[in-house]
C-alpha cells in the first residue's frame, strides 16, 4: 500500500512568495495532521482534520498559514506571504481513528527554505 | 497541555553497547507511543504501550511503561549503526492530539 505522499519534497523560494504544500493521506484514513519540524522547536502540530473537517488549528502560527482538505484524499497547507522564519520541514501524517490509540503514518516531508 | 519530557537529548553510543532513553510526564498517561526518525527521514511508528507496567520487545529493543503510567523507557541492546536517529515518545493530549517530546538524538560510533 502507498504511504502518505507529500509534494514537493523540496521547495526554495524568496520571501513574500506564496507556498503551497500538498498531501495525499493513506486511503481510508480519517485523520490528517500537518506538522512543522525545526531544530529549535522540534515537532509541532499545526492543524489536524477529521473526515475532512478542521478540528484543531491552534498550532497554526498566524494568519499567513491556511490549510484545506477538500476531499478525503487531498490536503494543502498554504503560506502567504512566506517569511524566512517559515523555513522548516513540514510533515503530513494520517491515521485510522483517533491519535489517542492509533499510530500516525508520516509522509517524507517537504523541506522548505525561504530566502 | 500534556507535555512529555525526554532525556537525554543527545547520546553518543559505541557500536555494540547498550543504551536507554527515557520519557517522563507529570501527569498520568492513557498510553504512550514511540517513533524513530532516521537522519533526513520522517518519524516512523515503533510501538504503543497502554497498560501499567507493560513491557514489549522488538528484537533488540525493549519498551517499558511505568507502573504509574507517568514514564516510559526504550532500551536498545548491542547497538548497531542502523540504530542511529532520533527517538521520540508521544502521548495523547486534549482534543485528539499527540504531543511529541523533543526527541533523543542518537549517534552511533563505529
Amino acid at each position: 500500500d502507498a504511504g502518505v505522499i507529500q509534494s514537493p519534497r523540496h521547495e526554495v523560494t524568496e520571501m513574500g512568495q506564496e507556498v503551497t504544500l500538498r498531501c495525499k493521506p493513506i486511503s481510508g484514513h480519517d485523520y490528517l495532521f500537518w506538522y512543522r519540524q525545526t531544530m529549535m522547536r522540534g515537532l509541532e502540530l499545526l492543524i489536524y482534520f477529521n473526515n475532512n473537517v478542521p478540528i484543531d488549528d491552534s498550532g497554526m502560527p498566524e494568519d499567513r498559514f491556511s490549510a484545506k482538505m477538500p476531499n478525503a484524499s487531498f490536503s494543502t497547507l498554504k503560506i502567504q506571504p512566506s517569511e524566512p522564519r517559515d523555513s522548516a520541514v513540514y510533515f503530513c501524517a494520517s491515521s485510522l481513528g483517533s491519535s489517542y490509540d492509533q499510530p500516525q503514518h508520516f509522509g517524507d516531508g517537504t523541506r522548505l527554505s525561504i530566502l | 497541555g500534556q507535555q512529555v519530557m525526554q532525556i537525554p537529548q543527545y547520546q553518543h553510543v559505541q557500536e555494540g553497547e547498550d543504551f536507554t532513553t527515557y520519557c517522563n510526564s507529570s501527569t498520568t498517561l492513557s498510553n504512550i507511543q514511540w517513533y524513530k526518525q532516521r537522519p533526513g527521514g520522517h518519524p516512523v511508528f515503533l510501538i504503543q504501550l497502554v497498560k501499567s507496567g507493560e513491557v514489549k520487545k522488538q528484537k533488540r529493543l525493549t519498551f517499558q511503561f511505568g507502573e504509574a503510567k507517568k514514564n516510559s523507557s526504550l532500551h536498545i541492546t548491542a547497538t548497531q549503526t542502523t540504530d542511529v536517529g532520533t527517538y521520540f515518545c508521544a502521548a495523547p493530549e486534549g482534543n485528539n492530539r499527540l504531543a511529541f517530546g523533543k526527541g533523543n538524538q542518537v549517534v552511533v560510533i563505529p
